[in-house]
Order: structure tokens, then sequence, then C-alpha cells
């Protein structure tokens, strides 16, 4: 049983660009969340995907967007990147119905100077 | 506007004792309850849950207490080890199924000392 794996480990953008970060889910999971780490912070839950569809979504811009694809692998993507987006990006696979116990990658460290 | 606060940020415990960590929330629509630990350099970790039916939930050396009326859980860990020492969240989510948007504490560093 493979676990939740992320990539990159870390990157450092401009102001500006965009990105995108990528999420293997444990096998046999059909959902995944994405969440934003601020230093200090506890993780904040960006969206969720659901068998390919966004099924829920916290409080960040449209320029934060995301992809599940067949395998229920993910991609998050942020257009525009600001100095704020400089965080740790978690993603989290889990079972429907198992009571929000999620399975956390590792986290990708995005710089944006 | 912060939903589930954990007030301290950090917490010492002898090798050995109890440590209490500690956590508020404030929404009423939160029916489940969850700690994670964090390393550094890794993911946070699923430790134990609670239902908002219950107010006691026991997984080993750890406990998790649920009093509803005062929006107040409280995770137990007896004996305490060194290895222990990470970074506890608490997290609350709307339901245990379907769409499941978890909010995060801030999370209480535990030192365990030998």
């Amino acid at each position: 049983e493979t676990g939740v794996t992320q990539s990159p480990t870390h990157l450092i953008k401009t102001r500006g660009q965009q990105v995108t970060l990528r999420c293997s889910s444990q096998s046999g999971h059909n959902t995944v969340s994405w969440y934003q780490q601020a230093l200090g912070q506890g993780p904040q839950f960006i969206f969720q995907y659901y068998r390919e569809e966004e099924n829920g979504r916290g409080n960040f811009p449209p320029r934060f967007s995301g992809l599940q694809f067949p395998n229920y692998s993910s991609e998050l993507n942020v257009n525009a990147l600001e100095l704020d987006d400089s965080a740790l990006y978690l993603c989290a696979s889990s079972e429907t119905g198992k009571g929000g116990r999620a399975f956390f990658g590792q986290g990708t460290r995005l710089t944006v100077v | 506007d912060q939903q589930v606060k954990q007030n301290s940020p950090s917490l010492s415990v002898q090798e050995g004792r109890i440590s209490i960590l500690n956590c508020d929330y404030t929404n009423s629509m939160f029916d489940y309850f969850l700690w994670y630990k964090k390393y550094p350099a890794e993911g946070p970790t699923f430790l134990i849950s609670i239902s908002s039916i219950k107010d006691k939930n026991e997984d080993g050396r750890f406990t998790v207490f649920l009093n509803k009326s005062a929006k107040h859980l409280s995770l137990h860990i007896v004996p305490s080890q060194p290895g222990d020492s990470a970074v506890y969240f608490c997290a609350a989510s709307p339901n245990s199924g379907g769409y499941q948007k978890v909010t995060f504490g801030t999370g209480t560093k535990l030192q365990v000392i030998p």
C-alpha cells in the first residue's frame, strides 16, 4: 500500500507566475483535499475533490484551482502568485464516509519571491 | 474568525506523566472531531477521533474527551513518551461522511522531557 506522495517538495517562484503542485493519493482513496499551511498556523482547507469533481471549497480566490484524475491523483494550480501564497501546501486523501480521517502527504514548500 | 482554537501554543511534560492538550470550538455545526500529530518535515498523521454522540474515545495511551455544552475537547496522553514530542492539531468537521471540510486549530507543540 503506497502512501500519499507530493511533488515537488520545495519550489521557488516569482510573484505573478503560475505554479502546479501534484499529489498521488493513497491506494483505494477516492477523495483528495488540499490545504495551505502558513508558518505558525494550522492547515487551511482550500478545496476537496471527489471522483474528479470539486465538492467543497474554502475561502480561497478563483486563482486557486484544481484537478482530480481518473486514477484519483490530483493537481493544485495557483495563478498570479502573490507573496502571501508562500506556505506549505498539503494534500490529503481519504475514503468517502471515513469521517474526515485523512492521510496527508509530506507537503510542498512554496516560496514566492 | 478562528472556529477551532488551541490557546496553548506549547506544552512541556515529564516523561511518564500525563499530557493534556485542549481545544475549543465555536461552530455548533461541528459534529466530528479529530486530533492529528505532526513531526517536522512530515505531513500531519491522524491520531484519534470522536463523534459528537460520544463524550469519550480511547485508543491505547490516547483518550479524547468531548464536552459539547462547553464546546471543548481535550486529548490526554498517558503515559507521555519522548516520541510523543510533536505539534498536535485539533480539527473539526460538520459531519463524519460525505463532504468533509475539516477546520484545523493552530496547533500545540508538545515537548516530552526524558
